[in-house]
C-alpha cells in the first residue's frame, strides 16, 4: 500500500523556521495537504494543494513541492506553533487517501 | 457556518456491535464527500474511506475494507460509521470530516472516543 514519510519530530527555537518534510513516490502527480493537530484537537487544515493557504490560516505557514517531495515551511516559530503535522495526498491511482506517519513540532 | 457534529463517546465490549454518526450543518450536504479518520491512542491519522451522500458512491482504505461500513442519511444530512463484531483494537477516536473533491479534509467533527474493553 501507498505511503508518505515525515520525519517523527523537528525541533526549532522560537522565531527560526522549521520545515517539515513529506516523500511519496506518486506526490509529482497528487496535490499534498497539511494538517495541524494540538493535543485533545481534532486536526486543522493548514496547507491545501501543496502551497495553498485557507482563509485564517496565517501567512507564516506555507508549503512547496519539489519531486517527490513536498515541504511545510512555518517562518518564525510561535510557541502556540508546538503540535503535531500530518501531510495526506492519494495514491498514484487518485481513489485512496493516505496520511503521512506525522512530525511533533517542539518549540524549544 | 459549517459544522460537523458526531455522537458521543461508546464504551462496548469486544464483539458487539456499534453505529457512530456525524451530522452535517450549514452546506449541502450532498454536494460533499464525508469521511472517517482514525486515531489509535498515541497513533497518527489513518484515512478509513468516504461516502458520497448524493448517490451514495463509497471508498475504502484497503486497510479498512471489510472491517467497517460507512453509510449516510441525506434526509437527515448524517453519516455512519458502524462495526459488526468489535475488538479490543478499535479502541480509537474516529473523526469525520467533510472531504473537497474526495481529496482532502476542510472541515472535521469534534470526534468520537470508542473504548473496546472486556
Amino acid at each position: 500500500s501507498y505511503e508518505l514519510t515525515q520525519p517523527p519530530s523537528v525541533s526549532v527555537s522560537p522565531g527560526q523556521t522549521a520545515r517539515i518534510t513529506c516523500s511519496g513516490d506518486a506526490l509529482p502527480k497528487q496535490y499534498a495537504y497539511w494538517y495541524q493537530q494540538k493535543p485533545g484537537q481534532a486536526p486543522v487544515l493548514v496547507i491545501y494543494k501543496d502551497s495553498e493557504r485557507p482563509s485564517g490560516i496565517p501567512e507564516r505557514f506555507s508549503g512547496s513541492s519539489s519531486g517527490t517531495t513536498v515541504t511545510l515551511t512555518i517562518s518564525g516559530v510561535q510557541a502556540e506553533d508546538e503540535a503535531d503535522y500530518y501531510c495526506q495526498s492519494a495514491d498514484s491511482s487518485g481513489t485512496s487517501v493516505v496520511f503521512g506517519g506525522g512530525t511533533k513540532l517542539t518549540v524549544l | 457556518e459549517v459544522q460537523l457534529v458526531q455522537s458521543g463517546a461508546e464504551v462496548k465490549k469486544p464483539g458487539e456491535s456499534l453505529k457512530i454518526s456525524c451530522k452535517g450543518s450549514g452546506y449541502s450536504f450532498t454536494s460533499y464527500w464525508i469521511g472517517w479518520v482514525r486515531q489509535m491512542p498515541g497513533k497518527g491519522l489513518e484515512w478509513m474511506g468516504i461516502i458520497y451522500p448524493g448517490d451514495s458512491d463509497t471508498r475504502y482504505s484497503p486497510s479498512f475494507q471489510g472491517q467497517v461500513t460507512i453509510s449516510a442519511d441525506k434526509s437527515i444530512s448524517t453519516a455512519y460509521l458502524q462495526w459488526s463484531s468489535l475488538k479490543a483494537s478499535d479502541t480509537a477516536m474516529y473523526y469525520c470530516a467533510r472531504h473537497v473533491d474526495s481529496n482532502y479534509c476542510d472541515y472535521w467533527g469534534q470526534g468520537t472516543l470508542v473504548t473496546v474493553s472486556s
